[in-house]
Parts: C-alpha cells; structure tokens; sequence
C-alpha cells in the first residue's frame, strides 16, 4: 500500500497568513494526488485534484504544487472560513489511501 | 448534485446492515462511485469503490469479503452490503461521486454521512 504522510499534523494561524501543507508519498504517484476540506461534523470538501487543479467554485487563494512524491497545498491568505482539517489522498493505486490530516487552528 | 445516505443504526458484533445512498442531480450511471468511512476521532479511510457500469468494483482490506459494493442504476442507489461487523467498523460511512466512469478517484460531492455503531 501506499502511505501518505502529512505534515504538520496541526498548525496555528492568523487571518491573512500563508500556510503550507505537504503531503509525501511513499513511492511516486504521478500526479494522482488531492486535497480534501473537512470541517467539524461535516463531509469533506474536494478542494484540488490532480496534483495542482482548482475543482470548480474553490477560492484561487488555494493552490496545490508537486515536487517529485512530495505535495504542496498552499492557502495564500487565510480567511476565517478556511479554518479545518485538512487531508491528501492518493488514487494511483488501489487501495485509494489518505493522509493522517492536518489540523489547522486559529492563533 | 446531491447524495443522501440511509441505513445506518446500531448493530451487534457478527449482524449485518445494508447502507444505501440516493443520488440526485446528476446522471447517476455515467459515474464511479465510492463509499469512505471515518472511525470517531479519526482520519478518512476509503472502503470500497465501483465503476459506473458496475464492472469493476474494489475494496479495502480490512472489509474485504464481508463488506460488498453494488449500485443500481434504474434507482440512481449506491450501496454497501455489510457482513460480520466488527467494533472497527464503526463510523460514519459517507458516499461520494466520481469524476469519471471509472475510478479516477478525485471524489466531489459526498453525502452528509450516516453512523454506523457495532458494540453489543
């Protein structure tokens, strides 16, 4: 299986900061890699497919990047919305795997 | 596009319960469809998946061959079988909607999700 590993698994942050998320895989996945929004008590969100595709109606202050088997997810300006957990998920082979989650809290 | 989860309830170690998931808004049969679960506490785990003709179907190892996938397409329904429950099962299972006919894996919408309890 492939395992996904995210870091940080919590970070604190402003309003209007920038905050980074990454997200390595264990052996190379190409491209088939997502983003997921989920917030408390609710279902997740698909926020980035594809490595670096905005999926329709997401802020473009979301981006996703790649680098060899490690991922980026970048919230260029926090707005107080954005506060959730967030989560990579591989689909280059079965079984489709996730990250742990990263936590992402006010400070 | 919508998807609306039922079926959920508490059950005993070893019974069975069949989740279903109604979808609206979009041609049901041209997609793949998924099931992914979320233990309390706990991060998503993806349990099962099928392709929009139902000719390919996969799963998780830790619910393969007492857990089942299947859909039908005249009644727009995705659903999991699910044998042999066990504690670690218990979750909340959501259904999610491909973005091809095949498993492509970028999944958007989800449904709400509905609560699965094993414990005697």
């Amino acid at each position: 299986d492939i395992q996904m590993t995210q870091s940080p698994s919590s970070v604190s942050a402003s309003v209007g900061d920038r905050v980074s998320i990454t997200c390595r895989a264990s052996q190379d996945i190409s491209s088939w890699l997502a983003w997921y929004q989920q917030k408390p008590g609710k279902a997740p969100k698909l926020l980035i497919y594809a490595a670096s595709s905005l999926q329709s109606g997401v802020p473009p202050r979301f981006s996703g990047s790649r680098s060899g088997t490690d991922f980026t997810l970048t919230i260029s300006s926090l707005q107080p919305e954005d506060f959730a957990t967030y989560y990579c998920q591989q689909t280059n082979s079965f079984p489709i795997t996730f990250g742990q989650g990263t936590r992402l809290e006010i400070k | 596009e919508q998807l609306l989860e039922s079926g959920g309830g508490l059950v005993q170690p070893g019974g069975s319960l069949r989740l279903s998931c109604a979808a609206s808004g979009f041609t049901f049969s041209s997609y793949a469809m998924s099931w992914v679960r979320q233990a309390p506490g706990k991060g998503l785990e993806w349990v099962s998946s099928i392709s929009a003709s139902s000719g390919s179907t996969d799963y998780a190892d830790s619910v393969k061959g007492r857990f089942t996938i299947s859909r039908d397409n005249s009644k727009k329904t995705l659903y999991l079988q699910m044998n042999t429950l066990r504690a670690e099962d218990t979750a909340v299972y959501y259904c999610a909607k491909d973005s091809a006919d095949w498993v492509r894996g970028w999944f958007d919408p989800w449904g709400q999700g509905t609560q699965v309890t094993v414990s005697s």
